[in-house]
């Protein structure tokens, strides 16, 4: 069975650009996390989503918003870029368990 | 605030020693604590979880000790290989809310051949 996927690999943007990041869950896991990882640090929460329905919400300013569609895929939407933006964004899928699984991420550079 | 917190920031073992990796964690509505590997460039794999109803769990070479009184848990390597280079997470979550994980800073494991 295939894992989590997520889209694109790379991304370069510029400050003040918007960014769409998309990510697919594994096969019959209904939730989806989005995790910020600056380098050299642990990944932060963003969002979880369960069933399209908005679980939690990290600390991270409102420019970071979210959706999941009716096939439990999600985007991750950033505006108005910063240079701080630049990290690994990560998505997690887990079923009704507490495990999380991890794709491969997001790399994302701001200049 | 740093909910997980974690240590060492760096660890060098030689092959076929122990890793050891310890975390500390302070809001006691925690009841899940996985420990993820990841590689440069790649994405957290989880490694083994423990639940605060068993004090020890063992997959293979890696063992998680759980101390609930002390709100410790560590992370055992044993053997370890060059190939376990890596950064370890530790990380904690409640079943209550939104399961987010909170994650330690991370142990970056280097096994010398």
């Amino acid at each position: 069975d295939a894992g989590v996927t997520q889209s694109p690999t790379h991304l370069i943007k510029t400050r003040g650009q918007h960014v769409t990041l998309r990510c697919s869950p594994i096969s019959g896991h209904k939730s989806v996390s989005w995790y910020q990882q600056v380098l050299g640090q642990g990944p932060q929460f963003i969002f979880q989503y369960y069933e399209k329905e908005e679980r939690g919400r990290g600390n991270f300013p409102d420019r970071f918003s979210a959706r999941q569609f009716p096939n439990y895929s999600s985007e991750l939407n950033v505006n108005a870029l910063l240079l701080g933006d630049s990290a690994l964004y990560l998505c997690a899928s887990s079923s009704r368990t507490d495990t999380q699984y991890f794709g491969p991420g997001t790399r994302l550079t701001v200049l | 605030q740093q909910q997980v917190k974690q240590s060492p920031q760096s660890l060098i073992v030689q092959k076929g020693g122990i890793s050891i990796i310890n975390c500390a964690y302070e809001n006691t509505a925690f009841d899940y604590f996985p420990w993820y590997q990841q590689f440069p460039g790649k994405g957290p794999a989880l490694l083994i979880a423990i639940r605060p109803d068993v004090s020890e769990k063992k997959e293979g070479r890696f063992t998680i000790s759980f101390n609930k009184s002390a709100k410790q848990f560590s992370l055992h390597i044993m053997d370890s290989q060059p190939g376990d280079s890596a950064t370890y997470f530790c990380a904690a979550s409640a079943r209550a809310g939104a399961n987010n994980l909170f994650f330690g800073t991370g142990t970056r494991l280097t096994v010398i051949p």
